[in-house]
């Protein structure tokens, strides 16, 4: 979806590098969020966003870090990256959405990152 | 993308024939669910959503039917096309802490058979 943009696609790197992926969104979406896929495991949260100034962990956090440097912006960060941190890296924005209310993330294109 | 369809249950159709995904989710405070479909190298995409007080919503060429009672949902495909092949995984969403927790599931693996 070119509305959700993630830099790199592809990235090779070595145990105990610092890796930056970057998100951008042109959809004006207050809500930004960091997922992960593994071969036989759903998506899992790492980190979202609802707003510049509210940063949350997801259920695997541990190992990463996020900065939110505008509405538009979403970066996540391994500080040290190791071998099982390879996976496929989504973002994903929403809109605000009340319980019970329409809750559809648009993903961006994905990062596929290889920790050597 | 390859990858992701490591390890999947997979469901082959013919061409044309009619596709029946299944899904079951785990929690009864659920109160929406979501099908997306994920094609290789690509992210995510919606297809259809259903809300906890709904038993049956269509689209176009999609059903999607929900039975509360055995925390089960289904994606039916009609008359299926080569362009369908993909994975398709159901998410379901409810209320938490203020704001709308969503679980994904694995997926399945279409593949549709020219």
């Amino acid at each position: 979806d070119a509305d959700v943009t993630q830099t790199p696609r592809n990235r090779i790197t070595k145990t105990g590098k610092r890796i930056m992926l970057e998100c951008s969104q042109t959809k004006g979406h207050d809500r930004m969020y960091w997922y992960r896929q593994d071969p036989g495991l759903g998506l899992r949260l790492i980190y979202y966003s609802f707003d510049v100034k509210d940063i949350n962990k997801g259920e695997i956090s541990d190992g990463y870090s996020v900065s939110r440097q505008a509405q538009a912006k979403f970066s996540l960060s391994l500080e040290s990256a190791i071998p099982n941190q390879t996976a496929l890296y989504f973002c994903a924005t929403s809109d605000f959405g009340l319980a019970g209310e329409k809750n559809e993330q648009f993903f961006g294109p994905g990062t596929r990152l290889t920790v050597l | 993308g390859e990858s992701v369809g490591l390890h999947l249950p997979t469901l082959s159709v013919q061409e044309g024939d009619n596709s029946i995904i299944n899904c079951a989710y785990s929690n009864s405070a659920s109160d929406y669910f979501i099908w997306y479909k994920q094609e290789s190298g690509k992210g995510p995409q919606f297809i259809i959503d259903i809300r906890s007080n709904m038993d049956k919503r269509q689209g176009q060429r999609v059903t999607v039917l929900l039975n509360k009672t055995v925390k089960h949902l289904s994606l039916q495909i009609a008359a299926t096309q080569p362009g369908d092949s993909a994975v398709y995984f159901c998410a379901e969403t409810r209320p938490s802490g203020g704001y709308q927790k969503v679980t994904f599931g694995i997926g399945t693996k279409l593949q549709v058979i020219p």
